[in-house]
């Protein structure tokens, strides 16, 4: 059964700052693994989407990694802003299609 | 990416009665999906809804609590019945993935039960 862990649980940093938000999963046999962001009490905004083959993507300020090997993928956050304020959530899709959720990061950026 | 049109955003509802909500995407697609988040919690996916034929639940969940209903490729709703306290959360709807765009998310209707 597939297990996603999301590390650390919560973090706060000062403005500015380089981050790094980790994922962890159980079955490296994954689809795809993607990154979203959740405001408080809102829906999820996809962030950055890495299939299987990939080892990288990019948008912006965020880069994600994905090493299926090890079953790790990481979301890196230049340069933060207090508005990158919400909690990020990663989730692999298995082969079967379904999408397994760890339980997110809350990030606090203070001005 | 698909679009997806969600509401209520929130509801405040009496125990024991029910509350269904409903996603409308803006194309058509294969599948679409019933998660539930519950305070502090991850996402739990309910269901998957295919048109055409039955939802196919999650260990957890069954169709007299959740029923969904799939009537064409760009619409589908999830009822929350006979609604307990424990009911409380959030419910989100997603479509199977959009080209390179992947899973894309309902904006989330806010439950609470008293």
């Amino acid at each position: 059964k597939q297990e996603v862990t999301q590390i650390p649980a919560a973090l706060s940093v000062p403005e500015g700052e380089n981050l790094v938000l980790n994922c962890s999963f159980t079955d490296s046999a994954i689809y795809n693994l993607q990154w979203f962001r959740q405001d408080p009490g809102k829906g999820l905004t996809s962030l950055l989407l890495i299939q299987s083959s990939q080892r990288e993507q990019t948008s912006g300020r965020l880069n994600a990694s994905l090493d299926k090997s090890s079953g790790r993928s990481t979301l890196y956050i230049a340069a933060s802003q207090p508005g990158d304020s919400a909690t990020y959530l990663c989730a692999v899709r298995n082969q079967g299609g379904k999408l397994i959720f760890g339980q997110g990061t809350e990030l606090s950026v203070k001005p | 990416s698909a679009v997806i049109s969600q509401k209520p955003s929130r509801d405040i509802c009496q125990r024991g009665t029910s509350l269904t909500i409903q996603c409308q995407v803006d194309s058509q697609v294969t599948m679409m999906f019933w998660y539930r988040q519950q305070p502090g919690q991850s996402l739990t996916l309910i269901a998957t809804a295919n048109q055409g034929s039955e939802a196919t639940y999650e260990s957890g969940f069954v169709i007299d609590k959740f029923p969904i209903s799939r009537p064409n490729l760009t619409f589908s709703t999830l009822t929350v019945s006979n609604m307990s306290p424990e009911d409380s959360s959030i419910y989100l709807c997603s479509v199977d993935p959009q080209g390179p765009y992947g899973y894309t998310f309902g904006s989330g209707t806010r439950l609470t039960v008293v």
